[in-house]
């Protein structure tokens, strides 16, 4: 079964450094997303990617925040400098078309320290 | 108000029984519906679509009503792995919007 692939599974940073988080998405998706989900609170809507831009965002998904789509097949996210609040768990995910349900990578774990 | 409520639970319910959940959600203009389940500490994962119509996996069964701005969920002889929280998520224009999820434990 296609899968999301997300680079690292974990990612230990200082404050105030820039982190940048990896996504291949599933190879024939159109629409891409992140997500993040702070330990123990509910999955929040970051960004949705479509034809090489942003569709929408959040209000969460502010200046310190930015997408790109380099080539092909990566999907990342960047976060430049990282705050304490910024430690949680990223999902990025992809789907086939609007209305399709999203397949999600199994995450990455990002602590700022 | 929200716009994907769920009862956060925890539902614990014993190896066997029917378990049901529900969720509602505020804006009339979303357009598909889903049930997806999490482990804790891992990604979420479709369970299962939501017609109005109504449908069925297994021992999964799942409804929706437009009119009234519902989703519900149906587990039928729960097993000791269907532990877990689940989601209740709708799709409105580009964004897929979860609710907080209901947490369930099945006890042996």
């Amino acid at each position: 079964e296609p899968e999301v692939t997300q680079t690292p599974s974990h990612q230990v940073t200082q404050m105030g450094q820039e982190v940048i988080l990896r996504c291949v998405p599933i190879s024939n998706h159109l629409y891409f997303y992140w997500y993040r989900q702070i330990l123990g609170q509910k999955v929040e809507f970051l960004v949705s990617f479509y034809n090489n831009e942003i569709s929408e965002k959040s209000e969460i998904f502010d200046d310190q925040f930015s997408v790109e789509r380099p080539d092909g097949s990566n999907f990342t996210l960047k976060i430049r400098s990282t705050k304490l609040e910024d430690s949680a768990m990223y999902f990025c995910a992809s789907r086939k078309d609007s209305q399709g349900a999203g397949t999600f990578g199994s995450g990455t774990r990002l602590t700022v320290v | 108000r929200k716009e994907v409520e769920q009862d956060p639970g925890p539902f614990n319910v014993p190896e066997g029984a029917t378990v049901a959940f529900n969720c509602t959600y505020s804006n009339s203009a979303s357009q598909s519906f889903f049930w997806y389940r999490q482990d804790c500490r891992k990604e979420p994962k479709l369970l299962m679509s939501v017609y109005s119509s109504g449908n069925e996996d297994g021992r999964f069964t799942a409804q929706l009503n437009r009119a009234s701005q519902y989703i519900s969920l149906l587990i039928r002889d729960s097993k000791l792995s269907d532990s877990a929280t689940y989601l209740c998520v709708v799709n409105r224009d580009d964004k897929i919007i979860f609710g907080k999820g209901t947490r369930l434990h099945i006890l042996p």
